[in-house]
């Protein structure tokens, strides 16, 4: 069974940085890529970023890239989201989540961890 | 960046009804395209990927259409576990695209 967990949230001051966590387990790790989406409170899904299944490729949306950065430890199943320079607006609860690819190659997100809300306030 | 657009933003049902909800995304994202189920205080689940394809586990009466810019997810006989918000989300371009949801209320 999938299982996807997310640590790390908590309260920072505008300016301030945090490394969110997420580690998985049953699914071989390095097969698949990964993503951060956020969700902030009481608004819409905004995908933040992506890793590829070797950590070769790192995309991310324009709001963040330059102050976010996604990473991943094969030897310990954890993907990471530094995140640098927070600002009040990025509050919200970061769910990571696995891709996993159709056979017509369409990518998907099918399994999302439960989230763990990151609060930049002074 | 593609831009996706849901409608409506809400809309009020009855238990049986058949619902509908579209989304259009700003250029040809061919079936890249994917709809999420969230109800409050839970995880996005994946409903439908690929346009069409319908996630396992997941109910027959939800199903998609579409390709190219336009799609639509329906819900053939409304439940009320299905009172929810609906997402659609392109996987054609990075960055990934969500659109603004759509609730679907009693």
């Amino acid at each position: 069974q999938v299982h996807l967990v997310e640590s790390g949230g908590g309260v920072v001051q505008p300016g301030g940085s945090l490394r969110l966590s997420c580690t998985a387990s049953g699914f071989p790790f390095t097969n698949y890529p990964l993503h951060w989406v956020r969700q902030a409170p009481g608004r819409g899904l905004e995908w933040v970023a992506i890793i590829s299944y070797d950590g070769s490729k790192r995309s991310y949306a324009d709001s963040v890239r330059g102050r976010f950065t996604i990473s991943r430890d094969d030897s310990k199943n954890t993907l990471y989201l530094q995140m640098n320079s927070l600002r009040v607006e990025e509050t919200a609860v970061y769910y990571c989540a696995r891709g996993t690819y159709a056979s017509s190659s369409v990518e998907y997100l099918d399994s999302w961890g439960q989230g763990t809300l990151v609060t930049v306030s002074a | 960046d593609i831009q996706m657009t849901q409608s409506p933003s809400s809309l009020s049902a009855s238990v049986g009804d058949r619902v509908t909800i579209t989304c259009r995304a700003s250029q040809n994202i061919r079936t890249s395209l994917n709809w999420y189920q969230q109800k409050p205080g839970e995880v996005p689940k994946l409903l439908i990927f690929a346009a069409s394809s319908l996630q396992s586990g997941v109910p027959s009466r939800f199903s998609g259409s579409g390709s190219g810019t336009d799609f639509t997810l329906t819900i053939s006989s409304l439940q009320p576990t299905d009172f929810a918000t609906y997402y659609c989300q392109q996987s054609y371009k990075v960055p990934l695209t969500f659109g603004g949801g759509t609730k679907v209320e009693i």
